[in-house]
């Protein structure tokens, strides 16, 4: 398996509350991404990284900061979790000239 | 949005061959066909991808139709353990620009 290690993988907060997500890599790889999994809507990319330092908006970022300030790391931020979010998380991690490849999730719920 | 269209279920019997289609009508001359596949609540597993020429690997073998506009993942003896749900995308190959765009997948039912 890919050298790719998502954590927490469960998590439990309060609305209100602030939470991050760590996307930690071996792999030396340029690419992450976040995504989010729910039911009805598959997976939806939420924010990318091409880069330290690079990052991009996806489909679903309202809501969503990252931050890359190492090439290994990889941090989604909700900054006022909310019921909405409530979701599976994955990170994903590509070289210049391959696939990508999966982390194991990371099942969040917002009370 | 997703640039691929699926069929939503298919069942196919322990041992058989699946095979599994996916419509690309809009794929671009650059973009590749990637099938990935998720086993329950897993991460995402990469399968294959291919240009325009077919591919065979240890896991299954990928046909694309001449003019790119289909493609066929075949499993050639699908077992219990192929039960998932599978994803065709279409993506340039690496780079920010080719980001995975997910569709609903084709959930597959391996059954003895």
């Amino acid at each position: 398996d890919a050298g790719i290690t998502q954590s927490p993988r469960h998590k439990v907060t309060e609305t209100g509350t602030p939470v991050t997500l760590r996307c930690h890599q071996t792999e030396n790889h340029r690419y992450m991404y976040w995504y989010r999994q729910d039911p009805g809507h598959g997976l939806r990319l939420i924010h990318y990284s091409y880069g330290v330092k690079d990052t991009d908006k996806g489909e679903v970022s309202d809501g969503y900061s990252v931050s890359r300030s190492k090439t290994e790391d990889f941090l989604l931020t909700l900054e006022s979790a909310t019921s909405s979010q409530t979701s599976v998380y994955f990170c994903a991690i590509s070289g210049q000239a391959s696939e990508a490849f999966f982390g194991q999730g990371t099942r969040l719920t917002v009370v | 949005d997703a640039k691929t269209t699926q069929p939503p279920s298919m069942d196919c019997a322990e041992g058989r061959a699946a095979n599994l289609p996916c419509n690309h009508s809009t794929i671009s001359g650059n973009e590749y066909v990637y099938w990935y596949r998720q086993i329950h609540s897993q991460g995402p597993q990469y399968i294959i991808h291919g240009l325009k020429n077919n591919e065979t690997n240890e896991m299954a073998s990928l046909i694309i139709t001449e003019d790119r506009k289909s493609s066929t993942l075949i499993l050639p003896h699908a077992t219990l353990r192929d039960t998932a749900v599978y994803y065709c995308i279409v993506r340039e190959y690496g780079g920010s620009q080719g980001n995975l765009i997910f569709g609903k997948g084709t959930k597959l039912s391996v059954k003895p």
